[in-house]
């Protein structure tokens, strides 16, 4: 029984590269969000996506930010050109589709680090 | 501004007491989550609360949702240094809002032997 999965949980990148973060869901569930943790911050919800669709996007960073959760494999976070304050803890969760109090699961979390 | 504000921010306490963390809103949930998380990881999901008044309880720990879904409160009874930790709370704003959870900044728990 598979929790969520994220990869990599440790992820270095210099100033200007592209960061890919990877999240797979619990078996069963179709929806997923991403959350952005910064050092002595709450955890802030950045997208919401189901099965090739992004429903809302409102936490997303207007430049330089992406997601997608294709119909086959996971769901991607991708930033492009990163810079030091992207350096976050990134979280997945993961919800089935038919619970009403958005009960969410989450991953390990993916820690970026920009130098 | 915080909108949900937790309090206290860091509480360290003796092995067998018991304490209290609230998470408070000027905003109505319609449903309130408590997580706990560890350096490292990610949030673990302890309880759902979605009706107003409601009180769960999960061995040593009593959750409450306020009348108003406006707050909540996670009381521990005799703890002990494994629920030390990061307590968070979380909900969904009622009435629209993103769809995603809104976290408070956490409670610092620590339990000393």
């Amino acid at each position: 029984n598979a929790g969520v999965m994220q990869n990599p949980r440790h992820l270095v990148r210099r100033r200007g590269q592209e960061a890919r973060l990877r999240c797979s869901p619990m078996k069963g569930h179709s929806h997923v969000y991403w959350y952005r943790q910064l050092p002595e911050e709450g955890l802030k919800f950045m997208v919401y996506l189901q099965k090739e669709n992004i429903i809302d996007e409102s936490g997303m960073p207007k430049e330089r930010f992406s997601a997608e959760f294709p119909k086959e494999g996971p769901s991607i976070l991708r930033i492009q050109q990163v810079v030091r304050g992207d350096s976050a803890a990134y979280f997945c969760a993961s919800q089935p589709g038919t619970i009403f109090y958005n009960e969410q699961f989450f991953g390990p979390g993916t820690r970026l680090t920009v130098l | 501004t915080q909108l949900l504000e937790q309090s206290p921010q860091f509480l360290s306490i003796q092995e067998g007491e018991n304490l209290t963390v609230y998470c408070n809103s000027s905003s109505v949930f319609s449903s309130l989550q408590w997580y706990r998380q560890e350096p490292g990881e990610g949030p673990v999901l302890l309880v759902t609360v979605v009706t107003g008044g409601e009180v769960k309880k999960l061995k040593r720990l009593t959750f409450q949702f306020g009348d108003a879904r406006k707050d909540s409160s996670l009381h521990i009874t005799a703890a002990q240094p494994g629920d030390t930790g990061l307590y968070l709370c979380a909900g969904l704003v009622s009435g629209g809002g993103a769809d995603g959870l809104t976290f408070g900044k956490g409670t610092h728990l620590i339990i000393q032997p």
